[in-house]
């Protein structure tokens, strides 16, 4: 079983709401990751997690906060975005960041985010 | 700078014909690809890989080649289905380096298989 979870579906909010995106996964992997996908652009990493510790923050904006309360678990909890924030938001999960075949990222279906 | 090249944006293939993708690289770094494929509106699916140590890989109708020498790689469908139509990355990664824990994408090769 690949199967990374990811609710909602889709999402509408104003640029004043706070939300949270919420990925799950069962496969015992220990590294998380979470991703923005624009139409026809490959997936931008945007934040990793392994071992329930934040281990990579690509420099995103703070409007965006992750969380990982265990380890089947990842949230991305959202404030005040913008209309370009817009996107297809992925989560992914591997065994570990180890390398090779371990490293293999698994993806949830996506959570499509529109920011009136 | 990109490191991964996908040069081809789109590919055109009839049923039952051979695709093949392309893939190339820069970081000599990179000692794991991987080849996703994406539906529209879905997260990405893993297809099959490939370790730096080998130079082919084969799961089914997809076999992966990889030429170190060049740095590129090549994904081949055979026989090629109207449903894989999608869109297709491939993807490295480099473990010990500042790369670590991350899945470089290339820009994505279109592929429609027509019946």
């Amino acid at each position: 079983d690949t199967e990374v979870t990811q609710t909602p579906k889709h999402l509408v909010m104003g640029m004043t709401n706070k939300k949270s995106l919420k990925c799950e996964q069962h496969m015992g992997h220990r590294a998380m990751y979470w991703y923005k996908q624009k139409a026809k652009k490959p997936p931008e990493l945007m934040f990793v997690y392994s071992y329930e510790k934040l281990s990579i923050n690509e420099s995103v904006p703070s409007r965006f906060s992750p969380e990982c309360p265990n380890s089947s678990l990842l949230n991305l909890h959202l404030h005040a975005l913008q209309p370009e924030d817009s996107a297809l938001y992925l989560c992914a999960s591997s065994q570990e960041i180890a390398g090779g075949p371990r490293e293999t990222q698994y993806f949830g279906p996506g959570t499509r985010l529109l920011v009136l | 700078d990109q490191q991964v090249k996908q040069n081809s944006p789109s590919l055109s293939v009839q049923e039952g014909r051979i695709s093949i993708l392309n893939c190339d690289y820069t970081n000599s770094m990179f000692d794991y690809f991987l080849w996703y494929k994406k539906y529209p509106a879905e997260g990405p699916t893993f297809l099959i890989s490939i370790s730096s140590i080998k130079d082919k890989n084969e799961d089914g109708r997809f076999t992966v080649f990889l030429n170190k020498s060049a740095k590129h790689l090549s994904l081949h469908i055979v026989p090629s289905q109207p449903g894989d139509s999608a869109v297709y990355f491939c993807a490295a990664s480099a473990h010990g380096s500042s790369n670590t824990g991350k899945l470089i994408f290339g820009q994505g090769t279109t592929l429609q298989v027509k019946p």
